[in-house]
């Protein structure tokens, strides 16, 4: 079985600009999370998608957004980028949403660098 | 303000000993507790569990502690083995998932 896929792996940006990861969950799961993880920091919670509706989100700027489609699959959207935006960002889905003692299953991450 | 922290960032453990990691968290709401393993260019891999109203959850070599009065988590590996070195990340819930900074484990063969 498939697990989380994330695309682009790498991704070379400058600042703002605007960039597009993408995340396809595990088969059957409906929820999907996006995180940051900045070099020597643990991951950071960013969004929380279930079922296609926002479940939750971390503190983030407004320039940070996300949608889920009905394939659930998901989007995170960055705009006006800037340097301290250079991050790994990471997907992971899970069946039910957060805060329901469920593990999370995380893809590879994209690495962003904006220059 | 970090709710979930990890002050050791690296330990070297011989092959065969145990290793063991903590982890110190301060919102005494959170009732699941994860740990994560993480190998360069991967992301974090599911290693074991434990919800807030037990004090230990086994599993194989891996085993959590869960000392709520002291919001103290601590992992340990027994033996260690070379292809346990990677990076150790605790993660404690509250409605979302709140991570540690990361213990880099090297187990020396």
């Amino acid at each position: 079985d498939a697990g989380v896929t994330q695309s682009p792996t790498h991704l070379i940006k400058t600042r703002g600009q605007h960039v597009t990861l993408r995340c396809s969950p595990i088969s059957g799961h409906k929820s999907v999370s996006w995180y940051q993880q900045v070099l020597g920091q643990g991951p950071q919670f960013i969004f929380q998608y279930y079922e296609k509706e926002e479940r939750g989100r971390g503190n983030f700027p407004d320039r940070f957004s996300a949608r889920q489609f009905p394939n659930y699959s998901s989007e995170l959207n960055v705009n006006a980028l800037l340097l301290g935006d250079s991050a790994l960002y990471l997907c992971a889905s899970s069946l039910s949403p957060q805060g329901l003692n469920e593990k999370l299953f995380f893809g590879s991450g994209t690495q962003l660098s904006v220059l | 303000d970090q709710q979930v922290k990890q002050n050791s960032p690296s330990l070297s453990v011989q092959e065969g000993r145990i290793s063991i990691l903590n982890c110190d968290y301060t919102n005494s709401m959170f009732d699941y507790f994860l740990w994560y393993k993480k190998y360069p260019a991967e992301g974090p891999t599911f290693l074991i569990s434990i919800s807030s109203i037990k004090d230990k959850n086994e599993d194989g070599r891996f085993t959590v502690f869960l000392n709520k009065s002291a919001k103290h988590l601590s992992l340990h590996i027994v033996p260690s083995q070379p292809g346990d070195s990677a990076v150790y990340f605790c993660a404690a819930s509250e409605n979302q998932f709140y991570f540690g900074t990361g213990t880099s484990l090297t187990v020396i063969p």
